[in-house]
């Protein structure tokens, strides 16, 4: 298993601004991923962060908006730039742990950074 | 790229009855896997489903995986108010690491 914590839980800010959201997790793991969750709806990936090279961008989803760092295996970063009220959501950090069998396949979630932009 | 639908969006339960939440993917999958989301919460794994047909049960949960491993189903029994949540299913297809979520099914539980 894998304990993640998510800095900060909660923000709310100013339209143009930018928040970045930490992810750290108390052992090494091999994938980690962001989600993006809107009220009442289901989980969108954002991107996989990979460690010490460029993170794997879903559609509709860009580098420039949602920049992306993963200095090693325990710790991610996802920065929301130039931030209209559209991007008001709860995103979500997210890692799986194994090489193989249920370890393989099976994802835990941090408890999710809920941002509001006015 | 593939497409996980879930059904029912909504589920409202009388405490003790049972319900069934069904997931359907366009292509096939290597597995499928439920999530629980209490409110306000975050998503938690359940379980895991990788072999054609499989049936697997937890005390009153019971998971299935379609023969042509393209469907899935959750049979909750004797609803209880700790059932109460957002369900989804994951489909993970072949050469492919990321899972697909459903739009999951929230229950609500009347006493």
């Amino acid at each position: 298993s894998a304990v993640i914590s998510q800095k900060p839980s909660r923000d709310i800010c100013q339209r143009g601004t930018s928040l970045t959201i930490q992810c750290q997790v108390d052992s090494q793991v091999t994938m980690m991923f962001w989600y993006r969750q809107q009220p009442g709806q289901s989980l969108t990936l954002i991107a996989t962060a990979n460690q010490g090279s460029e993170a794997t961008y879903e559609s509709g989803f860009v580098i420039d908006k949602f920049p992306i760092s993963r200095p090693n295996l325990t710790f991610s970063t996802l920065t929301v730039s130039n931030m209209s009220p559209e991007d008001s959501s709860i995103y979500l950090c997210s890692v799986r742990t194994g090489t193989s069998g249920r370890a393989l396949n099976e994802q835990f979630f941090g408890p999710g950074t809920r941002l509001t932009v006015l | 790229g593939q497409q996980v639908m879930q059904i029912p969006q909504y589920q409202h339960v009388q405490e003790g009855e049972d319900f069934t939440t069904y997931c359907n993917s366009s292509t096939t999958l290597s597995n499928i896997q439920w999530y629980k989301q209490r409110p306000g919460g975050h998503p938690v794994f359940l379980i895991q489903l990788v072999k054609s047909g499989e049936v697997k049960k937890q005390k009153r949960l019971t998971f299935q995986f379609g023969e042509a491993k393209k469907n899935s189903s959750l049979h909750i029994t004797a609803t209880q108010t700790t059932d109460v949540g957002t369900y989804f299913c994951a489909g993970r297809p072949f050469n492919d690491y990321k899972l697909s979520f459903g739009a999951g099914t929230t229950v609500t539980v009347r006493a």
